[in-house]
Protein backbone atom coordinates (compact mmCIF):
# COMPACT_ATOMS: atom_id res chain seq x y z
CA UNK A 1 0.00 0.00 0.00
CA UNK A 2 0.98 3.83 -0.44
CA UNK A 3 3.03 5.53 2.07
CA UNK A 4 3.31 8.85 2.99
CA UNK A 5 6.66 10.10 0.86
CA UNK A 6 8.46 12.87 2.73
CA UNK A 7 11.53 14.38 0.74
CA UNK A 8 14.39 15.00 1.41
CA UNK A 9 14.73 12.33 4.22
CA UNK A 10 17.84 14.19 5.38
CA UNK A 11 18.62 17.87 5.20
CA UNK A 12 21.73 19.73 6.12
CA UNK A 13 21.47 23.57 6.34
CA UNK A 14 23.42 26.42 8.13
CA UNK A 15 21.96 29.12 10.25
CA UNK A 16 19.84 31.64 8.75
CA UNK A 17 19.74 29.68 5.70
CA UNK A 18 16.31 28.57 4.40
CA UNK A 19 14.67 24.97 3.66
CA UNK A 20 12.03 23.47 2.08
CA UNK A 21 10.33 20.24 3.40
CA UNK A 22 7.80 18.20 1.10
CA UNK A 23 5.21 15.76 1.76
CA UNK A 24 2.70 13.62 -0.65
CA UNK A 25 0.06 12.49 1.23
CA UNK A 26 -1.48 9.10 0.73
CA UNK A 27 -3.69 9.11 -2.47
CA UNK A 28 -7.02 10.27 -1.76
CA UNK A 29 -6.07 11.35 0.87
CA UNK A 30 -6.71 15.50 1.65
CA UNK A 31 -5.64 16.29 4.72
CA UNK A 32 -2.07 17.00 5.68
CA UNK A 33 -0.54 17.68 8.83
CA UNK A 34 2.87 18.42 10.11
CA UNK A 35 4.85 17.63 13.23
CA UNK A 36 8.26 18.39 14.41
CA UNK A 37 10.13 16.19 17.06
CA UNK A 38 13.31 17.68 18.93
CA UNK A 39 15.64 15.42 20.01
CA UNK A 40 14.27 12.96 23.09
CA UNK A 41 11.02 15.06 22.58
CA UNK A 42 7.29 14.24 21.53
CA UNK A 43 5.76 15.32 18.13
CA UNK A 44 4.45 18.53 18.55
CA UNK A 45 1.92 19.90 16.04
CA UNK A 46 2.66 22.79 13.61
CA UNK A 47 -0.07 23.25 11.37
CA UNK A 48 -2.73 21.36 8.98
CA UNK A 49 -4.09 21.43 5.94
CA UNK A 50 -7.42 20.33 4.22
CA UNK A 51 -8.57 20.76 0.82
CA UNK A 52 -5.91 23.04 0.65
CA UNK A 53 -6.51 25.40 3.01
CA UNK A 54 -4.97 25.90 6.50
CA UNK A 55 -7.38 23.94 9.26
CA UNK A 56 -5.57 24.49 12.10
CA UNK A 57 -2.17 26.20 13.65
CA UNK A 58 -0.04 25.16 16.65
CA UNK A 59 3.23 26.45 17.46
CA UNK A 60 4.49 26.97 14.57
CA UNK A 61 7.43 30.04 14.46
CA UNK A 62 6.54 33.04 12.04
CA UNK A 63 9.67 31.76 9.96
CA UNK A 64 7.50 28.86 8.70
CA UNK A 65 5.40 28.90 6.44
CA UNK A 66 3.66 26.23 4.34
CA UNK A 67 0.79 25.18 1.95
CA UNK A 68 -0.92 22.59 0.23
CA UNK A 69 -1.46 22.70 -3.07
CA UNK A 70 -3.83 21.69 -5.96
CA UNK A 71 -2.47 17.96 -6.09
CA UNK A 72 -2.76 17.63 -2.18
CA UNK A 73 1.16 17.58 -1.58
CA UNK A 74 2.73 19.96 1.05
CA UNK A 75 5.78 22.31 1.84
CA UNK A 76 6.82 23.36 4.74
CA UNK A 77 9.23 26.53 4.03
CA UNK A 78 11.71 27.27 6.99
CA UNK A 79 13.36 31.11 6.84
CA UNK A 80 16.64 32.25 8.69
CA UNK A 81 17.40 29.01 10.66
CA UNK A 82 18.32 28.39 13.77
CA UNK A 83 20.07 26.08 16.00
CA UNK A 84 17.16 24.92 17.48
CA UNK A 85 15.06 24.27 13.98
CA UNK A 86 17.54 20.73 14.36
CA UNK A 87 14.72 18.28 14.60
CA UNK A 88 12.65 15.57 12.66
CA UNK A 89 10.27 17.08 10.67
CA UNK A 90 6.54 14.75 10.34
CA UNK A 91 3.72 14.89 7.67
CA UNK A 92 0.47 12.92 8.13
CA UNK A 93 -2.45 12.80 6.19
CA UNK A 94 -5.66 11.36 6.42
CA UNK A 95 -8.94 10.94 4.63
CA UNK A 96 -10.37 13.77 5.35
CA UNK A 97 -11.50 16.06 7.88
CA UNK A 98 -13.45 14.38 10.60
CA UNK A 99 -11.01 15.38 12.83
CA UNK A 100 -10.73 13.32 15.70
CA UNK A 101 -11.47 10.00 14.97
CA UNK A 102 -9.65 9.89 11.35
CA UNK A 103 -6.46 7.82 11.42
CA UNK A 104 -3.20 9.89 10.48
CA UNK A 105 -0.73 7.98 8.93
CA UNK A 106 3.20 9.40 9.43
CA UNK A 107 5.72 9.57 6.60
CA UNK A 108 9.00 8.49 7.43
CA UNK A 109 9.90 12.25 8.37
CA UNK A 110 12.96 14.92 7.13
CA UNK A 111 15.50 15.13 9.65
CA UNK A 112 16.89 18.60 9.23
CA UNK A 113 20.26 19.40 11.21
CA UNK A 114 21.19 23.11 11.25
CA UNK A 115 24.77 24.00 12.09
CA UNK B 1 -6.67 22.12 27.07
CA UNK B 2 -5.71 18.26 26.50
CA UNK B 3 -3.01 16.47 27.60
CA UNK B 4 -1.37 13.15 27.85
CA UNK B 5 1.23 11.75 30.69
CA UNK B 6 3.15 8.91 29.77
CA UNK B 7 4.63 7.18 33.24
CA UNK B 8 7.72 5.85 32.95
CA UNK B 9 9.79 7.10 30.03
CA UNK B 10 11.64 3.61 30.06
CA UNK B 11 10.52 0.00 30.75
CA UNK B 12 12.63 -3.15 30.66
CA UNK B 13 10.97 -6.07 30.82
CA UNK B 14 12.41 -10.09 30.00
CA UNK B 15 11.03 -11.43 26.52
CA UNK B 16 8.16 -13.15 27.44
CA UNK B 17 7.02 -10.95 30.05
CA UNK B 18 3.68 -8.46 30.04
CA UNK B 19 4.02 -5.45 28.64
CA UNK B 20 2.13 -2.18 30.50
CA UNK B 21 2.72 1.33 29.37
CA UNK B 22 0.82 3.59 31.23
CA UNK B 23 -0.71 6.80 29.72
CA UNK B 24 -3.38 9.11 31.57
CA UNK B 25 -5.37 11.98 29.80
CA UNK B 26 -6.83 15.04 30.82
CA UNK B 27 -10.03 16.08 28.58
CA UNK B 28 -13.39 18.04 29.02
CA UNK B 29 -14.96 16.64 26.02
CA UNK B 30 -14.68 12.47 25.20
CA UNK B 31 -11.11 11.65 23.94
CA UNK B 32 -10.28 9.76 21.10
CA UNK B 33 -7.36 8.13 21.96
CA UNK B 34 -4.27 6.56 20.18
CA UNK B 35 -0.90 4.70 20.56
CA UNK B 36 1.80 5.00 18.18
CA UNK B 37 5.22 3.13 17.88
CA UNK B 38 8.32 4.56 16.76
CA UNK B 39 10.92 2.46 15.85
CA UNK B 40 14.58 4.07 15.35
CA UNK B 41 14.79 6.35 12.41
CA UNK B 42 11.67 5.60 11.13
CA UNK B 43 8.16 7.20 11.47
CA UNK B 44 5.00 6.64 13.64
CA UNK B 45 3.18 3.64 13.16
CA UNK B 46 0.07 3.80 14.64
CA UNK B 47 -0.91 0.80 17.02
CA UNK B 48 -4.82 1.08 17.98
CA UNK B 49 -7.12 3.70 18.42
CA UNK B 50 -10.23 4.15 20.69
CA UNK B 51 -13.11 6.01 19.14
CA UNK B 52 -16.14 5.02 20.72
CA UNK B 53 -17.98 1.60 21.58
CA UNK B 54 -16.42 -0.99 22.84
CA UNK B 55 -13.28 0.17 25.60
CA UNK B 56 -11.12 -2.66 25.17
CA UNK B 57 -9.43 -2.14 21.66
CA UNK B 58 -6.89 -4.50 19.87
CA UNK B 59 -3.91 -3.42 17.77
CA UNK B 60 -1.44 -4.48 15.72
CA UNK B 61 1.33 -6.98 16.78
CA UNK B 62 -1.06 -8.43 19.85
CA UNK B 63 -0.97 -5.60 21.43
CA UNK B 64 -4.24 -4.02 23.15
CA UNK B 65 -5.15 -0.89 25.58
CA UNK B 66 -8.15 -0.17 27.01
CA UNK B 67 -10.60 3.28 28.08
CA UNK B 68 -11.14 3.85 31.24
CA UNK B 69 -13.30 6.95 31.91
CA UNK B 70 -12.77 6.86 35.66
CA UNK B 71 -9.19 6.71 35.78
CA UNK B 72 -8.75 8.82 32.68
CA UNK B 73 -6.45 6.37 31.29
CA UNK B 74 -5.53 4.53 28.87
CA UNK B 75 -2.76 1.78 29.50
CA UNK B 76 -1.47 -0.03 26.38
CA UNK B 77 -0.87 -3.85 27.21
CA UNK B 78 0.82 -7.22 25.45
CA UNK B 79 0.60 -10.01 27.33
CA UNK B 80 4.07 -11.52 25.96
CA UNK B 81 6.75 -9.13 24.61
CA UNK B 82 9.42 -9.99 21.86
CA UNK B 83 12.64 -8.80 21.26
CA UNK B 84 11.22 -6.85 18.45
CA UNK B 85 8.49 -4.88 20.05
CA UNK B 86 11.39 -2.58 21.20
CA UNK B 87 10.94 0.96 20.31
CA UNK B 88 9.35 4.33 21.37
CA UNK B 89 6.17 4.26 22.23
CA UNK B 90 3.52 7.12 22.47
CA UNK B 91 0.49 8.26 23.41
CA UNK B 92 -2.04 10.40 21.72
CA UNK B 93 -5.62 12.05 22.31
CA UNK B 94 -7.54 14.26 19.09
CA UNK B 95 -7.16 17.49 20.07
CA UNK B 96 -10.87 18.84 20.82
CA UNK B 97 -11.42 20.92 17.94
CA UNK B 98 -12.33 19.68 14.54
CA UNK B 99 -9.02 19.64 12.96
CA UNK B 100 -7.55 16.56 14.65
CA UNK B 101 -4.70 17.09 15.19
CA UNK B 102 -2.47 15.54 17.61
CA UNK B 103 -1.20 15.91 21.17
CA UNK B 104 1.31 13.08 22.51
CA UNK B 105 2.57 12.31 25.38
CA UNK B 106 6.40 12.18 26.65
CA UNK B 107 7.29 8.49 25.24
CA UNK B 108 8.17 5.65 26.63
CA UNK B 109 10.93 3.53 25.27
CA UNK B 110 10.39 -0.47 25.76
CA UNK B 111 13.44 -2.30 26.25
CA UNK B 112 13.14 -5.60 26.08
CA UNK B 113 16.05 -8.44 27.63
CA UNK B 114 16.98 -11.71 26.26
Amino acid sequence: AAGVIQSPRHLIKEKRETATLKCYPIPRHDTVYWYQQGPGQDPQFLISFYEKMQSDKGSIPDRFSAQQFSDYHSELNMSSLELGDSALYFCASSPHQGGNTDTQYFGPGTRLTVL
Amino acid sequence: AQSVTQLGSHVSVSEGALVLLRCNYSSSVPPYLFWYVQYPNQGLQLLLKYTTGATLVKGINGFEAEFKKSETSFHLTKPSAHMSDAAEYFCAVSEGSNTGKLIFGQGTTLQVKP
